[in-house]
């Protein structure tokens, strides 16, 4: 069965700063896809990015960009520019396809210093 | 805004009793996919729908069903409450079953007294 670690339970920063948030995951399969969500207190689930594993680039969206290493199996988060806003759990998911839905780590609670 | 509702937003009820969990996919969306979110278990995947029938299945409780309706609309069941049932319910769709980005619903909140 596939695992999805993260190993920062909190991670704070200043406002403006960059920080990566960490993620590892265990699988046998050669093609599937990574996707960190971001949920504020509101409870609600957002998309940040997702990473197809075919791809060497690494995917990047705005303020947001991965570090994606198949072979270690890493999956890093980089928030720069962090604002207010970013404050919220941040979770690292894994989809295989087939007959299976997504794996969640344990998540990252991001805080942000003014 | 996903475009996936949930209703109802909270639901408070007592043990042993049955609730249903009610949701809408974005529009095209064929597939719909449960999860539960617990202080104990965190995330999990529970169950997916594709287009009416059964896709898969993860860590659901035998006490627990679903189905998707022709309208693609789906219910989550649960019934025989006990506590440890208390937990943030989500739903999410995607255009098909496999390796497209998945869609998430505000939430149920489900409090089991």
């Amino acid at each position: 069965a596939q695992t999805v670690t993260q190993s920062q339970p909190e991670m704070s920063v200043q406002e403006a700063e960059t920080v990566t948030l960490s993620c590892t995951y265990d699988t046998s399969e050669s093609d599937y896809y990574l996707f960190w969500y971001k949920q504020p207190p509101s409870r609600q689930m957002i998309l940040v990015i997702r990473q197809e594993a075919y791809k060497q680039q690494n995917a990047t969206e705005n303020r947001f960009s991965v570090n994606f290493q198949k072979a270690a199996k890493s999956f890093s988060l980089k928030i720069s520019d962090s604002q207010l806003g970013d404050a919220a759990m941040y979770f690292c998911a894994y989809y295989g396809g087939g007959a299976d839905g997504l794996t969640f780590g344990k998540g990252t609670h991001l805080i942000i210093q003014p | 805004d996903s475009g996936v509702t949930q209703t109802p937003k909270h639901l408070i009820t007592a043990t042993g009793q049955r609730v249903t969990l009610r949701c809408s996919p974005r529009s095209g969306d064929l597939s719909v996919y449960w999860y539960q979110q617990s202080l104990d278990q965190g995330l999990q995947f529970l169950i997916q729908y594709y287009n009416g029938e059964e896709r898969a299945k993860g860590n659901i409780l035998e006490r627990f069903s679903a189905q998707q309706f022709p309208d693609l609309h789906s219910e989550l069941n649960l019934s025989s409450l006990e506590l440890g049932d208390s937990a943030l319910y989500f739903c999410a769709s995607n255009r098909q079953g496999a390796y497209l980005t998945q869609y998430f619903g505000p939430g149920t909140r489900l409090t089991v007294l």
